[in-house]
């Protein structure tokens, strides 16, 4: 069984923290992604990876960096944490040279930030 | 930029009866993949149905198929026989051929009433 798992499920941090989100994945992808999922906005583009060390910015990116050093880990970085990121963030991989396989998705991880 | 649009945040059916979900996107790409993934309340995501761009026979995975107008970039979702187990929030995505970036609308949050 392909595997996604993000590091926790609940994390409740104060304003200008920084903080790491943590994802790893078994399947040996290539693309991961992170997004944020908020009422009436689905899930929206933060950053995706398609390869170690590669990155590109999805449609939100202000706020955040990513870090890819090695292929089954894509962290997401809040640099100095705000109450407007206070969301839901999803992670999810898929394979790159088979463009529109299925995406695998982590359980997610309810940030808030007081 | 590709977008994604779900009109509907909310539908209902009642238990048996059939429904079909809206989805509209945006894209200057040829050769792309859509998809429906259905987030129940665990949050786990789950692909529900797939459709290549460049086929074009609407997909079709047991009681739910789609249909694809690709000149109207249209791609909706039609559940037959509706269960309780189907009630979730789904969502309508669009994966690049050229980049993979996955890209997700706003989420139509189905309640089927028994």
């Amino acid at each position: 069984d392909v595997k996604v798992t993000q590091s926790s499920r609940y994390l409740v941090k104060r304003t200008g923290e920084k903080v790491f989100l943590e994802c790893v994945q078994d399947m040996d992808h290539e693309n991961m992604f992170w997004y944020r999922q908020d009422p009436g906005l689905g899930l929206r583009l933060i950053y995706f990876s398609y390869d170690v060390k590669m990155k590109e910015k999805g449609d939100i990116p202000e706020g955040y960096s990513v870090s890819r050093e090695k292929k089954e880990r894509f962290s997401l970085i809040l640099e100095s944490a705000s109450t407007n990121q206070t969301s839901m963030y999803l992670c999810a991989s898929n394979f790159a040279l088979l463009y529109g396989t299925e995406a695998f998705f982590g359980q997610g991880t309810r940030l808030t930030v007081v | 930029a590709q977008t994604v649009t779900q009109s509907q945040p909310e539908m209902s059916v009642q238990e048996a009866e059939t429904v079909t979900l809206s989805c509209t996107y945006d894209t200057s790409e040829s050769d792309y993949y859509l998809f429906w993934y259905k987030q129940p309340p665990s949050r786990q995501m789950i692909l529900v149905i797939r459709q290549e761009a460049y086929k074009q026979q609407n997909a079709t995975e047991n009681r739910f198929s789609v249909n694809f107008q690709k000149a109207a970039k249209s791609f909706s979702l039609k559940i037959s026989d509706s269960q309780l187990g189907d009630a979730a929030m789904y969502f309508c995505a669009y994966s690049s051929s050229n980049t993979g970036k996955l890209i997700f609308g706003q989420g139509t949050t189905l309640q089927v009433k028994p």
